[in-house]
């Protein structure tokens, strides 16, 4: 089945424990996407890449860190994490190109609680 | 400023009814829009794409149309059921880029 992998889907840990969100998919896809979603601001872009080790910042990247080392992987890295972090994440793939060929297919989300 | 404005923020139905939500945007150039429904605690899935040329589309029941120039789309919903109850989120790709715009959503209730 395609899909889009996300580990762990929740997860409660303390300001400044370094912490890993992963990402995989298994489309081939050569776009991938973070992004954070919190009430009322919709979903906002953390960081995307374009390809492997190609990767740039989207609207809301300060705190966070990204790496696009294989193509199917797209781990999401919060060095130090702080409350303002506290978000629902999602990591997105789609393939290049126009019209149907770039859907975005999301992932299930991560819920994470700083405190 | 690129944006995507999307009205209401919520909206209470009953089961059965029909009901429009409304997206405007700012974004150019334009490429597409396309509108997601996002069940809670779940991922957003797409329900369709409009193109510059394209001013209606049907997915079942869901109809999305497109006034490029008043830069303003619409999904209407027909028939309402229990199910429909979600998150629905108008996302407009700028052309030539990987740039999304997202809009904040219409949470939407069907009461049974």
């Amino acid at each position: 089945e395609a899909q889009v992998t996300q580990n762990p889907r929740y997860l409660i840990t303390v300001t400044g424990k370094k912490l890993t969100v992963t990402c995989s998919q298994n489309m081939n896809h050569e776009y991938m996407s973070w992004y954070r979603q919190d009430p009322g601001l919709g979903l906002r872009q953390i960081y995307y890449s374009m390809n492997v080790e190609v990767t740039d910042k989207g609207d809301v990247p300060e705190g966070y860190k990204v790496s696009r080392k294989e193509k199917r992987n797209f781990p999401l890295i919060l060095e130090s994490p702080s409350p303002n972090q506290t978000s629902l994440y999602f990591c997105a793939s789609s393939s290049p190109g126009t019209g149907d060929a770039n859907v975005l297919t999301f992932g299930a989300g991560s819920r994470l609680t700083v405190l | 400023k690129n944006q995507v404005e999307q009205s209401p923020q919520s909206l209470i139905i009953l089961e059965g009814k029909n009901c429009t939500l409304q997206c405007n945007y700012t974004v150019s150039p334009f490429s597409n829009l396309r509108w997601y429904k996002q069940d809670t605690g779940r991922g957003p899935v797409s329900l369709t794409i409009m193109t510059f040329s394209e001013n209606t589309k049907s997915n079942g029941r869901y109809t999305a149309t497109l006034d490029a120039d008043t830069k303003q789309s619409s999904l209407h919903i027909t028939a309402s059921q229990l199910s429909d109850s979600a998150s629905y989120i108008c996302v407009v790709r700028v052309s030539g880029f990987q740039k999304l715009v997202f809009g904040t959503g219409t949470r939407l209730l069907v009461s049974p």
